[in-house]
């Protein structure tokens, strides 16, 4: 059956613009979460939904950063006015429910030049 | 808070080599443990998981067990191969006491780069 995708696959952007990275969950996941994989960072969590609800934020680096999910299903992960250091794979994943196994997308590599 | 200390690679071994990658983790509770492994050009998968202290995980000749006492979880197989080759990330989920609610958010390690040689 279809995993989880996410797109675009690669996004090159000027600093100081603004980006959105799409996730789309296995049907049926009522969980999901963004992670970013980053050279200095290693693989650390942004934040996580149980259905249109985010319960935990904790991981977004600054204010910049934005997430929302729309019927309990696509997520979009918007980065306002991009710096170098937000340059890194933006993973998405989604479990069935919460404590339950997470299956990953391919990512986004997201490069801020 | 929570966190992961893998070992630091890369790691480059022969074919049919005994592998061993640690991992050891601080947390608080009773938290679940994860390996997963990313081979080149995929995306990151679950390669095997322990939800208690002394479970073993195993999944295609990988082993780790649960040491609770030495909190630990290092990954072990007997015989690599070529195909073996990826980053592999040792990973906690923390889950709180019996009668609460958990989610899956996953503190990983920095990961170890395997690669196999022929």
């Amino acid at each position: 059956g279809a995993g989880v995708s996410q797109s675009p696959s690669n996004k090159v952007t000027e600093k100081g613009k603004d980006v959105e990275l799409r996730c789309d969950p296995i049907s049926g996941h009522t969980a999901l979460y963004w992670y970013r994989q980053s050279l200095g960072q290693g693989l650390e969590f942004l934040i996580y939904f149980q259905g249109n609800s985010a319960p935990d934020k904790s991981g977004l680096p600054s204010d910049r950063f934005s997430a929302e999910r729309t019927g309990g299903s696509v997520s979009t992960l918007t980065i306002q006015r991009t710096q170098q250091e937000d340059s890194a794979v933006y993973l998405c994943a989604s479990s069935l429910n919460p404590s339950g196994r997470q299956y990953f997308g391919p990512g986004t590599r997201l490069t801020v030049t | 808070g929570n966190s992961v200390t893998q070992m630091e690679g890369p790691v480059t071994l022969s074919e049919e080599a005994f592998l061993t990658i640690n991992c050891t983790y601080t947390a608080t509770g009773y938290p679940s443990l994860f390996w997963y492994v990313q081979y080149p050009g995929e995306g990151l998968q679950l390669l095997l998981k322990a939800t208690k202290a002394d479970d073993k995980g195993s999944n295609k000749g990988f082993e780790a067990t649960y040491r609770k006492e030495t909190t630990s979880f290092h990954l072990e197989k007997g015989s690599v191969q070529v195909s073996d080759s990826a980053v592999y990330f040792c990973a906690l989920s923390p889950r709180t006491n019996a009668g609460g609610t958990s989610y899956g958010k996953l503190t990983f390690g920095q990961g170890t780069i395997l690669t196999v040689h022929p």
